[in-house]
C-alpha cells in the first residue's frame, strides 16, 4: 500500500548546526504534518501544511523550525539551530484529506539525537 | 485543552485471552477518536477510527465503541495473538480544529503477549 518514507532513519548532529529532517509523502496526497516524540513520552503535533503554507502550528513548533515542500519535492523540517532539547523521534504524516476518512498515514519516524 | 489518558503504560497477557486497553479523552468539541498501533520499528498505523456516539467500530479483530455519555474509547480484542504485540495509541482530533490530522496522542500502551 502507500508509505510514507522518511530519510534518514536517524540523524545526530551537533547542539547549534543546521539540520534538515525529509519526508516523501503519498504522492497524491494534500495535507502534510510533523510530530515530535520524546523517548517514553507521547507523540505531540508540530505543524501542518497545505497548498504550500502551514495551517496550524503548536506552542512546540518553535521560531527555529521551519517547514516547506518546494515543487512537490520532499515535505522538509528544518531546525537551526538545534538545542539539546530537540532530541526525540520526528513523524511525517500524510492525508489526502481532512474528512474522517482520511486519518494521516505516518512514516516510520527519523530519531534526531542532539549531542 | 484537548487530552487523552491511557491508563495502561504495559499490558501482559498470554495468547488466546481477551484484552482492553482504556482510551477516555478531554474536548471541547464534537470528537474524532482513533487507535493507531505501531510494531517495533515501524510507523505507527491506523487502526480504528470513529466519530459516531455509541457504534461499534471493528478491524482486524479489534473493535472499539465511543461512548460521548463516558468520553471512552477503550479497544478490545476477544483472543489476542502473538503478533498483536506492539504499542497502541489512542488520538484525538475534534471538529472545531481545520483539519482532523492534527491529532492529540495519548501517552500509549504497549501490549505484550506471550505463547
Amino acid at each position: 500500500g502507500p508509505k510514507v518514507l522518511q530519510i534518514p532513519s536517524h540523524q545526530i548532529i551537533d547542539m547549534g548546526q543546521m539540520v534538515t529532517l525529509n519526508c516523501d509523502p503519498v504522492s497524491n496526497h494534500l495535507y502534510f504534518y510533523w510530530y515530535k516524540q520524546i523517548l517514553g513520552q507521547q507523540m505531540e503535533f508540530l505543524v501542518n501544511f497545505y497548498n504550500g503554507k502551514v495551517m496550524e502550528k503548536s506552542k512546540l513548533f518553535k521560531d527555529q523550525f521551519s517547514v516547506e515542500r518546494p515543487d512537490g519535492s520532499y515535505f522538509t523540517l528544518k531546525i537551526q539551530p538545534t538545542a539539546l532539547e530537540d532530541s526525540a523521534v520526528y513523524f511525517c504524516a500524510s492525508s489526502l484529506g481532512t474528512g474522517l476518512n482520511q486519518a494521516p498515514l505516518f512514516g516510520e519516524g527519523t530519531r534526531l539525537s542532539v549531542l | 485543552g484537548d487530552s487523552v489518558t491511557q491508563t495502561e503504560g504495559l499490558v501482559t497477557l498470554t495468547k488466546g485471552l481477551p484484552v482492553m486497553l482504556n482510551c477516555t479523552y478531554q474536548t471541547t468539541y464534537s470528537p474524532f477518536l482513533f487507535w493507531y498501533v505501531q510494531h517495533l520499528n515501524e510507523a505507527p498505523k491506523l487502526l480504528l477510527k470513529s466519530s459516531t456516539d455509541n457504534k461499534r467500530t471493528e478491524h482486524q479483530g479489534f473493535y472499539a465503541t465511543l461512548h460521548k455519555s463516558s468520553s471512552s474509547f477503550h479497544l478490545q480484542k476477544s483472543s489476542v495473538q502473538l503478533s498483536d504485540s506492539a504499542l497502541y495509541f489512542c488520538a484525538l482530533s475534534e471538529l472545531g480544529t481545520q483539519v482532523v490530522g492534527q491529532l492529540t496522542f495519548g501517552s500509549g500502551t504497549r501490549l505484550q503477549v506471550y505463547a
